[in-house]
This record gives C-alpha cells, structure tokens and sequence, in this order.
C-alpha cells in the first residue's frame, strides 16, 4: 500500500521560532495533500489542502500566515508553524490518497509540537 | 466545522465481546470510511462504504450505512487486546471540495 512518511516524530522548542514539518509520499506521487491538528482525545481537524504547485487551501479560521504550507514538489509538502506560541503545542498529521480518485487516504505516522 | 459525531466517545468491553460504534452526519456524502487510530499514531484505513451501498464486511468488521438517517455504524466481532485504539468515521461530501471530514471518534478499550 501507499506509504507516507512524516517528520519529525515530535519537536520541541521556544516560544517565537519556527518549526517545519515533513510530509512526503514515498512510493507514490500525490497532487494533493492533507494537513489535520489534533488535540488530546479529540478528532481530527482539517487545517489546510496542499496543492502541488500551487497556493494551499486553507480552512476557515486558519491563520495561513501562521501555517506556511509549501507543495514543491509531487512527494514533498511542507507546513510550517511560524513564531510558535504554547497555544500551538499539539499534534499535527498529513495525509495523501494514493490517486486522484481515491478516495481512502494514508496517514504519515503524525508530528507532537511541544511549545515551551 | 466537524461533519460526524460518534457514539460512544468511550467504550470498554472484554476480549471476544462485539463491539459496536455508530457515527452521524450532516450533509449528504459520496462515502463513509472508518480509520483506527492508535494513540500518538497516524490514522489507518480501514474499511469505506458508498453511498448507494448499504452493508460492506471486511474481515471482522461490518459497516452499514443508512443514508435516511445519515448514519452508520461500526461492528467488531470477537474483539482482541489489539483492536483497543480510537475509531473514526470520516465523510467525503457534495460540497466543499474533495477533502474527507473526520468525526468526533469512539475510543474503544478491549481488555484481556
């Protein structure tokens, strides 16, 4: 099956720097990708679609200054968390579907954010 | 905004008990999925029913659908240690582009 790899694992850092997190298909090529937050014991909340060689598609009440998300190339999207405060502190998740019109989705394994 | 919600948020059965987890929605759907989630893990796909379908079985699991109602459910059959994580319904809907909306998720305690 479609493999999605994430990194890293988990990062923690000071409050005001940026943190970049990994999100690439490793033996398939995805147009779209798919950034979700969760908090502890809760669902999963989109936040942004990737669109390879093109501005993401963010959710209402995302900040897209604040969540830079680049889709360079068709392996490879990248969020940004500019200037992290601890209210950023949370886990964040990206997802692919294997093809266009696919509709099940492959999960990297997820990225902890700790803000201190 | 979130599409599903789950019930129950909690569940704790013994090993070899059935256990079941229903999801709502809100707006119509081209599907349903199921993904289990294991704690701090990525999401894994496990089963996805269409909207013009109305049971599907994958090994242990059952899903069925009821589009009148706009609901399904989740049925694990002789549960294990292992099946203990946290299950979510997911929806790909008509409007608002193609991105698949999570519900609130069922965490389901299986002990041994």
């Amino acid at each position: 099956g479609a493999v999605v790899s994430q990194h890293p694992s988990w990062v923690i850092c000071k409050s005001g720097t940026s943190v970049k997190i990994e999100c690439r298909s490793l033996d398939f090529q995805a147009t779209t990708m798919f950034w979700y937050r969760q908090f502890p014991k809760q669902s999963l909340m989109l936040m942004a679609t990737s669109n390879e060689g093109s501005k993401a598609t963010y959710e209402q009440g995302v900040e897209k200054d604040k969540f830079l998300i680049n889709h360079a190339s068709l392996t490879l999207s990248t969020l940004t968390v500019t200037s992290a405060h601890p209210e950023d502190s949370s886990f964040y998740i990206c997802s692919a579907r294997a093809t266009e019109t696919n509709e099940k989705l492959f999960f990297g394994s997820g990225t902890q954010l700790s803000v201190l | 905004s979130q599409q599903g919600e789950e019930d129950p948020q909690a569940l704790s059965i013994q090993e070899g008990e059935n256990a079941t987890m229903n999801c709502s929605y809100k707006t119509s759907i081209n599907n349903l999925q199921w993904y289990r989630q294991n704690s701090g893990r990525g999401l894994v796909h496990l089963i996805l029913i269409r909207s013009n379908e109305r049971e599907k079985h994958s090994g242990r699991l059952r899903v069925t659908l009821d589009t009148s109602k706009k609901s399904s459910s989740l049925l694990i059959t002789a549960s294990r240690a292992a099946d203990t994580a946290s299950y979510f319904c997911a929806t790909d809907g008509h409007t608002g582009g193609f991105k698949t909306i999570f519900g609130a998720g069922t965490r389901l305690f299986v002990k041994a």
